[in-house]
C-alpha cells in the first residue's frame, strides 16, 4: 500500500504556483520523497525527490517538513501543460533497485 | 538519448490467448521495471529485471511473466488472458546501481492491451 495521503484534485489558475502537499507521516530515515506526474495516456514522468532538504529543479520545487512527515510540491508558475495526476512516493533506496509505489495522486487542473 | 520506447502501442487480443510485449530501455540502463495500470487499481509493480535476472517482484498471479535479454530490453508475456488484463502495462528502465541513493526510473508511454 502507499504510505501517502494526498488530496484527490486540485485546481490552478495558470500563471499561478501550485502547490501540492502530500502527508507521509509514516516516513521512515532512510526514506527519500519522489514526486512524479502523469499526463493523460502518457508514461509517468520523473519530477522531483529528496530526502530531507529542500530541492529545487527547473521543473519544480520540493519543501519537506523538518520532521519529514509531509512534503508540497510547488510549481511556480503553472501553464496549461501541468494539467496531470501529480504522485507523491515514499521510496526506500539503497544499493539496487526498489519499487515505486503509486497511490491514487492528486488531478491538478490547470485553468485558463 | 534516446528514451525507453514499448512495442506494440496498442494489442487486442481475447480471452485465453496470450500475449507478448517488449521493451528497450535507455542506452546504458541495466534495470527495467514492469508496471500495469488499470482504472480500478491505479498503477502496481508487476517486476523488475536487471542484467537478466528478476531482482523484485509485486503480487501477481503466475500467468505474468517476463525475462530480460543481455543487451537489457525485456518482454514481459501474459498468459490465458482474462478480461481484467485489460490495461496499460508501463516499462521504466534505470540504471538499478545506485549505491545509497536514488535510482530515477524513466518510463515509456506504455502498451494498451484490451482483452475481449
Amino acid at each position: 500500500d502507499a504510505k501517502t495521503t494526498q488530496p484527490p484534485s486540485m485546481d490552478c489558475a495558470e500563471g499561478r504556483a501550485a502547490n501540492l502537499p502530500c502527508n507521509h507521516s509514516t516516513i521512515s530515515g532512510n526514506e527519500y520523497v519522489y514526486w512524479y506526474r502523469q499526463i493523460h495516456s502518457q508514461g509517468p514522468q520523473y519530477i522531483i525527490h529528496g530526502l530531507k532538504n529542500n530541492e529545487t529543479n527547473e521543473m519544480a520545487s520540493l519543501i519537506i517538513t523538518e520532521d519529514r512527515k509531509s512534503s508540497t510540491l510547488i510549481l511556480p508558475h503553472a501553464t496549461l501543460r501541468d494539467t496531470a495526476v501529480y504522485y507523491c512516493i515514499v521510496r526506500v533506496t539503497h544499493s539496487g533497485n526498489t519499487p515505486l509505489v503509486f497511490g491514487k495522486g492528486t488531478r491538478l487542473s490547470v485553468i485558463a | 538519448k534516446a528514451g525507453v520506447t514499448q512495442t506494440p502501442r496498442y494489442l487486442i487480443k481475447t480471452r485465453g490467448q496470450q500475449v507478448t510485449l517488449s521493451c528497450s530501455p535507455i542506452s546504458g540502463h541495466r534495470s527495467v521495471s514492469w508496471y500495469q495500470q488499470t482504472p480500478g487499481q491505479g498503477l502496481q509493480f508487476l517486476f523488475e529485471y536487471f542484467s537478466e535476472t528478476q531482482r523484485n517482484k509485486g503480487n501477481f498471479p503466475g500467468r505474468f511473466s517476463g525475462r530480460q535479454f543481455s543487451n537489457s530490453r525485456s518482454e514481459m508475456n501474459v498468459s490465458t488472458l482474462e478480461l481484467g488484463d485489460s490495461a496499460l502495462y508501463l516499462c521504466a528502465s534505470s540504471q538499478g546501481n545506485a549505491v545509497g541513493g536514488p535510482d530515477e526510473q524513466f518510463f515509456g508511454p506504455g502498451t494498451r492491451l484490451t482483452v475481449l
